[in-house]
């Protein structure tokens, strides 16, 4: 039981880039996240699926796009990188989207932009 | 609007002494609130929540914390700190209906020998 997995684990590009982080759930959750992290400023929600088939904006959805490729991946893509994404980005999972449910994360992907 | 506010940046203690880290929030409704640990270069990992049973919650690796809703506060606190406990900890709130977490800046302890 691997729980959420992501990868890659570390990424630089060049401004301009595009590149897909991808993320996996063994757990069967219904519901799944990508958050940023930056220094000083805790994690920030970019994404969410409360559901297969479903997707929603959350605090800072410029420049990304998702996709739920099914109920257990659920992928982050950059179409063109800029250095403000540099960043350490997680992936996490929830039974469901209730507010009561924990989350689960991955270990993160560090992204530099160059 | 939800938020949370960590009164604490960095936190430093002496190994066998007491942790006390702190943390407030802002709520309409009424919340759930949880304490996240990160390790360096980890991902997060719960260490309790508070989902309106007891407001005296206890967690994993002998953490525990009060809900206090008339101080709006749920402080994190531990009886006497290891070396293993030195990581960065986030408190986290969630409202009803809502389908996100809103997240603390952070507290970053550290425990000296």
């Amino acid at each position: 039981n691997a729980g959420v997995t992501q990868t890659p684990k570390f990424q630089v590009l060049k401004t301009g880039q595009s590149m897909t982080l991808q993320c996996a759930q063994d757990m069967n959750h219904n519901s799944m996240y990508w958050y940023r992290q930056d220094p000083g400023m805790g994690l920030r929600l970019i994404y969410y699926s409360a559901s297969e088939g479903t997707t929603d904006k959350g605090e800072v959805p410029n420049g990304y796009n998702v996709s739920r490729l099914n109920k257990r991946e659920f992928s982050l893509r950059l179409e063109s990188a800029a250095p403000s994404q540099t960043s350490v980005y997680f992936c996490a999972s929830s039974v469901t989207p209730g507010q009561k449910r924990e989350q689960y994360f991955g270990p993160g992907t560090r992204l530099t932009v160059t | 609007a939800q938020s949370v506010t960590q009164l604490d940046s960095h936190v430093s203690v002496s190994e066998g002494t007491p942790v006390l880290l702190r943390c407030n929030y802002s709520s309409s409704y009424s919340p759930s609130l949880f304490w996240y640990v990160q390790h360096p270069n980890k991902g997060l990992q719960l260490l309790l929540k508070y989902t309106s049973a007891a407001t005296l919650v206890k967690g994993i690796n002998g953490f525990e914390a009060e809900f206090k809703k008339s101080e709006t506060s749920f402080h994190l606190t531990k009886p006497s700190a290891h070396m293993s406990d030195a990581a960065e900890y986030f408190c986290v709130v969630s409202e009803g209906g809502a389908r996100k977490l809103i997240f603390g800046a952070g507290t970053r302890l550290a425990v000296h020998p």
